[in-house]
């Protein structure tokens, strides 16, 4: 196991509703990424933070957001939730490095839109 | 566009079997190619592969990089139920930390 954490395990939304999923990175680890990972598919990266700023961004429109935090614990915050954003959340942290390319995912949020 | 195309999408072998699952990619400033492993929900991390032609091994895992093919391997020989699951493949491109895009993975099901 990884020592990356995410909270809640499971969550039940309903469309238009808003939602906020935590992160705690490993022990040392500066980076966090966020992906989606819709049934059946590889995760679909969400975007990055890095010392507490947006470090690059995927193809997810603006009402998903993050925040990362001074101990760099992550938040990842979705705004009027559709149906299709029923997915598992992965959050994954790294060190940020140059010759270093892995990152350790948390065990995922899954979330239900109905 | 940004691609990794993994191959198959699944099999199923018996026990003892050695399978080889397939990578291939598309993507500018490429940095680094990874291979994971998921059983239920979080991805494990299997190799980092940056170099060509230098394998990468693990017990009965191993893996290979070819940067003119624009792909990548990755075997388990003499394979066990426990290797079931989804080998997922990503390609790390990008800036200074880069970024992930992962193929949709492979299921592996191995029966006894």
């Amino acid at each position: 196991e990884t020592g990356v954490t995410q909270s809640p395990t499971h969550l039940i939304k309903t469309r238009g509703q808003q939602v906020t999923l935590r992160c705690s990175s490993q022990s040392g680890h500066n980076t966090v990424s966020w992906y989606q990972q819709a049934l059946g598919q590889g995760p679909q990266f969400i975007f990055q933070y890095y010392r507490e700023e947006e470090n690059g961004r995927g193809n997810f429109p603006p009402r998903f957001s993050g925040l990362q935090f001074p101990n760099y614990s992550s938040e990842l915050n979705v705004n009027a939730l559709e149906l299709d954003d029923s997915a598992l959340y992965l959050c994954a942290s790294s060190l940020a490095n140059r010759d270093r390319g892995e990152q350790y995912f948390g065990p995922g949020t899954r979330l239900t839109v109905t | 566009e940004d691609k990794v195309v993994q191959s198959p999408l699944s099999l199923v072998v018996h026990e003892g079997d050695t399978v080889t699952l397939n990578c291939s990619y598309e993507v500018t400033n490429f940095r680094s190619l990874l291979w994971y492993k998921q059983e239920k929900k979080a991805p494990t991390f299997l190799f980092m592969l940056t170099s060509s032609g230098i394998e990468k091994k693990s017990g009965r895992l191993s893996s290979i990089l070819d940067k003119k093919e624009l792909s990548s391997i990755l075997n388990i020989t003499a394979t066990q139920t426990g290797d079931s699951a989804i080998y997922l493949c990503a390609v790390e491109y990008g800036g200074s930390q880069g970024n992930l895009i992962f193929g949709k993975g492979t299921k592996l099901s191995v029966k006894p």
